[in-house]
């Protein structure tokens, strides 16, 4: 079992929609929680950063964590065709290198 | 530099070749990172530096692979005698802060290898 899951889709979802992306994690060290952006043939890019438990809002981004769980999410509201991207979650304890998950590949349809 | 930059952004090799692909981190950023990124997967970790020092290096797949940073800026990843699974994207990335508050990572476009 890999440390972080993620489903990777692909999700296909109607423009004005609600997205929810979702990871689940194994190790109970993880304190940082981030969610990065990656369109195609780009690099990653951060869309999101939380530490420890609760809930992030930036725009029409919602972060998640629920460390007892293990779980944590993004959540898209009013999707557009421009979020059309791939989302990786990536996590670390803190003093070492981030762990990605698979990434869910997004489309938003017009 | 303004962003993280990565040369070749293509490689193409015949099995049994050594290949080495370089990462021009942010000006300001003392930490570098190495990934490999298959197609349709996340990013893996393969090492990185704190300036020249290099901490981990725990996620190199094997003795065939080996990075160097020796001022602490640029850095180069080389993979000798190539075989078709080292076919990836080989991605770097650069943060401000090594310690425990972790900086964002500024990922380059990467180096797309295939091996023949």
């Amino acid at each position: 079992q890999k440390e972080v899951e993620q489903d990777p889709g692909p999700l296909s979802v109607p423009e004005g929609a609600i997205v929810s992306l979702n990871c689940t994690y194994s190790n109970s060290a993880f304190q940082y929680f981030m969610w990065y952006r990656q369109y195609s043939r780009k690099g990653p890019e951060l869309l999101m950063y939380t530490y420890s438990s609760g809930n992030k809002e930036d725009g029409r981004f919602t972060a998640q964590v629920d460390k007892s769980s293990k779980y944590i999410s993004l959540f898209i509201r009013d999707s557009q065709p421009s979020d059309s991207a791939t989302y990786l979650c990536a996590m670390s304890p803190g003093n070492t290198p981030l762990v990605f998950g698979k990434g869910t590949r997004l489309s938003v349809i017009a | 530099g303004a962003g993280v930059s990565q040369s070749p952004r293509y490689k193409v090799t015949k099995r049994g070749q050594d290949v080495t692909l370089r990462c021009d981190p942010i000006s300001s950023h003392a930490t570098l990172y190495w990934y490999q990124q298959a197609l349709g997967q996340g990013p893996e970790f393969l090492t990185y530096f704190n300036y020249e020092a290099q901490p981990d290096k725990s996620g190199l797949p094997s003795d065939r692979f080996s990075a160097e940073r020796p001022e602490g800026s640029i850095s180069t990843l080389t993979i000798q005698r190539t075989e078709q699974r080292d076919s990836a994207m080989y991605r770097c990335a650069s943060s401000l802060r090594w310690d425990s508050d972790l900086g964002e990572l500024f990922f380059g476009e990467g180096s797309r290898l295939t091996v023949l």
